[in-house]
């Protein structure tokens, strides 16, 4: 069974640090791998997607993916109140007919001014 | 211009009755899916549909039942509600299998 784990928090960040969020998951076979940030009430929206291993950047997040691990992270840099939010860490396998995301349970970031 | 949307945004409705959830995408994109958030968060995948073909369907009770007239839309539908079926239903769309996911606004149902 495929799982995705991810430490709940709340994960509290002071205003302009880094943000480090973790996620672990069970399946070798998972290929792809995507952060999704969610507001309250709101749907998730993708921050980054990422396919093999090592680092990913775009602006102030940094995706990292390590297979031998089964371990993926997201940086967030010089972190804004805007970017408090739950952290949605997502994996699929691609092929074999299982196309749907798997997600963790979040992390709810909470950036203090 | 809105890339998935759903409708309707919000839907009260008694235990019992058939009820209906539309989505449509405008990103050209060959694979849609259905997801439940439940009261906790949890985001769980319900169904896909690749070129008009279910290929996923993780154990979802067939009151449930997905309908796609195109590429461009996946309805679903929704028999005999049952209180647990509360929750937030997302539809997103995707370029390829494995392909990145975008989400629709989401339908809150509430089944009294």
């Amino acid at each position: 069974q495929k799982e995705v784990e991810q430490n709940s928090g709340p994960l509290s960040v002071p205003e302009g640090a880094i943000a480090s969020l973790n996620c672990t998951y069970s399946d070798r076979g998972s290929q792809s791998f995507f952060w999704y940030r969610q507001y309250s009430g709101k749907s998730p929206e993708l921050i980054m997607s990422i396919y093999s291993n090592g680092d990913k950047e775009d602006g102030r997040f940094t995706a990292q993916l390590n297979k031998a691990s089964q371990y993926v992270s997201l940086l967030i840099r010089d972190s804004q109140p805007s970017d408090s939010a739950t952290y949605l860490c997502a994996v699929n396998i691609a092929g074999g007919g299982a196309d749907g995301l798997t997600f963790g349970k979040g992390t709810h970031l909470i950036i203090q001014p | 211009d809105t890339a998935v949307s759903q409708t309707p945004k919000y839907l009260v409705t008694q235990m019992g009755n058939d009820k209906s959830i539309k989505c449509e995408q405008n990103l050209g994109h060959d694979t849609m899916y259905w997801y439940k958030q439940d009261s906790k968060k949890f985001l769980k995948i319900m169904f896909s549909y690749n070129n008009k073909e279910l290929i996923i369907n993780e154990t979802v009770p067939n009151r449930f039942s997905p309908k796609s007239p195109d590429k461009a839309h996946l309805n679903l539908h929704i028999n005999s509600l049952e209180l647990g079926d509360s929750a937030v239903y997302f539809c997103a769309s995707s370029q390829g299998r494995g392909g990145e996911q975008f989400f629709g606004p989401g339908t809150r149902l509430t089944v009294l």
